[in-house]
């Protein structure tokens, strides 16, 4: 079946432009992580939504950092006004069976973010 | 701050070679590790998730080991390949906690 997928695989802008990047993860899963990863650093955790709760966003670098997850399935990360520290590779990931964090987590192939 | 270490930061290795890396985690609240393999243009792939302590998983050529105890496990690759080149990527998950730590990974080059 599907794998993650996400729009778009690389994405240009200009700073202080808002961006949208979007997620769709395996159908059926009920978890789904968002993650970037800056030059030389390790993934680091943005955002987690399972099922109907209210997402965790003790990740989200700053107020600019915003998600939303529509229908318990698509994902959409925005980020406002970015900064040339938002340069990074940002990832989905979804899992099964209730979000457990021992699950694996299914990861789709990244959007590559470039601020100028 | 939870930290998680992983060594080395990057090797290279003959086809045919054996290796090994570490990821080092906070021995204390241990819940999880993950073992993931993201190889250049590709997505990550979960390789293995350990939860007790003296746990091995065997995947094929690659295993891993968990002591939970002193906060590190290991990662082997038997008769590395080529296609084994990627950087592979642990992360910790504490009691009780809700998301996974990463450590930076360790890249793995593989010459034929």
């Amino acid at each position: 079946g599907a794998g993650v997928s996400q729009s778009p695989s690389n994405k240009v802008t200009e700073k202080g432009k808002d961006v949208e990047l979007r997620c769709d993860p395996i159908s059926g899963h009920t978890a789904l992580y968002w993650y970037r990863q800056s030059l030389g650093q390790g993934l680091e955790f943005l955002i987690y939504f399972q099922g109907n709760s209210a997402p965790d966003k003790s990740g989200l670098p700053s107020d600019r950092f915003s998600a939303e997850r529509t229908g318990g399935s698509v994902s959409t990360l925005t980020i406002q006004r970015t900064q040339q520290e938002d340069s990074a590779v940002y990832l989905c990931a979804s899992s099964p069976s209730g979000g457990l964090l021992t699950d694996t987590q299914y990861f789709g192939p990244g959007t590559r973010l470039t601020v100028l | 701050i939870l930290n998680v270490e992983q060594s080395p930061q990057s090797l290279h290795v003959q086809e045919g070679d054996s290796t090994n890396f570490t990821c080092s985690f906070p021995s204390s609240n241990f819940y999880a590790l993950h073992w993931y393999r993201w190889e250049t243009a590709k997505s990550p792939e979960a390789l293995f998730v350990m939860t007790l302590n003296g746990d091995e998983k065997k995947k094929g050529r690659i295993s891993a080991t968990l002591n939970t105890k002193e906060g590190y496990s290991y990662l082997y690759i038997k008769g590395s390949q080529p296609e084994d080149s990627a950087t592979y990527l642990c992360a910790f998950l504490a009691q009780a906690g809700t998301a996974l730590i990463f450590g930076k990974g360790t890249t793995l080059s593989v010459s034929s």
